[in-house]
């Protein structure tokens, strides 16, 4: 079975620069999940889906963030403006719906440089 | 859902089993103690999780205490590649609830 895959791997970019990341989950998996961690913290959730809607967005930025899970397969995590303190992995992870799966499996990340 | 407090560090010998405690004494009766793992530049990986019993899979054994306010993940027989940060964290039911992870620990496996 296919993980979780992310792309790009890294990315540097100067601050108000826009930035764009790409997930495409475990097929099958109603639920996606996107988590920022800053260097030296746990994983923080940004956004959670649903299939293709929004369950909890409480944490993310939304003056400067946007998610969208169109089709309800892969997603696109975006940043306009970037600021310095944007630096961190963003990670993606997803999970079935329901019985006892109660695993999320994550990708390797998106490790994103703001300068 | 319960906060966790776990060591921020802990060294293991190579080939002797690790034990990683973890203290969740504002758990509630029906929230999972889960445990998860991250090796340097990769995903959380998932391990294990319980409720009440003890579990064991092919990756390691969960001790939860009879009041439930502490667990323990063994790692029976440590490798230099179970060195990584392992988080515990308590979650509600319902599989598609998020995780909120803490700071968690970081067990380095000595050769």
């Amino acid at each position: 079975e296919a993980g979780v895959a992310q792309s790009p791997r890294y990315k540097i970019i100067e601050k108000r620069q826009s930035v764009a990341f790409w997930c495409n989950p475990i097929s099958g998996h109603a639920t996606l999940y996107w988590y920022q961690q800053i260097l030296g913290q746990g994983p923080k959730l940004l956004i959670q889906f649903q299939n293709n809607g929004v369950v909890d967005d409480s944490q993310l930025p939304k003056d400067r963030f946007s998610a969208e899970r169109l089709k309800g397969v892969d997603s696109t995590l975006k940043i306009q403006p970037a600021k310095l303190e944007d630096s961190a992995v963003y990670l993606c992870a997803s999970s079935s719906q329901g019985g006892e799966s109660y695993e999320q499996y994550f990708g390797p990340g998106t490790r994103l440089t703001v300068t | 859902d319960a906060k966790t407090t776990q060591p921020p560090s802990m060294d293991c010998a190579e080939g002797r089993a690790a034990n990683l405690p973890c203290n969740h004494s504002t758990i509630s009766g029906n929230e999972y103690v889960y445990w998860y793992r991250q090796i340097h530049s990769q995903g959380p990986q998932y391990i294990i999780h319980g409720l009440k019993n003890n579990e064991t899979n092919e990756m390691a054994s969960l001790i939860i205490t009879e009041d439930r306010k502490s667990s323990t993940l063994i790692l029976p027989h440590a490798t230099l590649r179970d060195t990584a940060v392992y988080y515990c964290i308590v979650r509600g039911p319902g599989s598609a609830r998020q995780l909120t992870f803490g700071s968690g620990t970081q067990l380095t496996v000595l050769p």
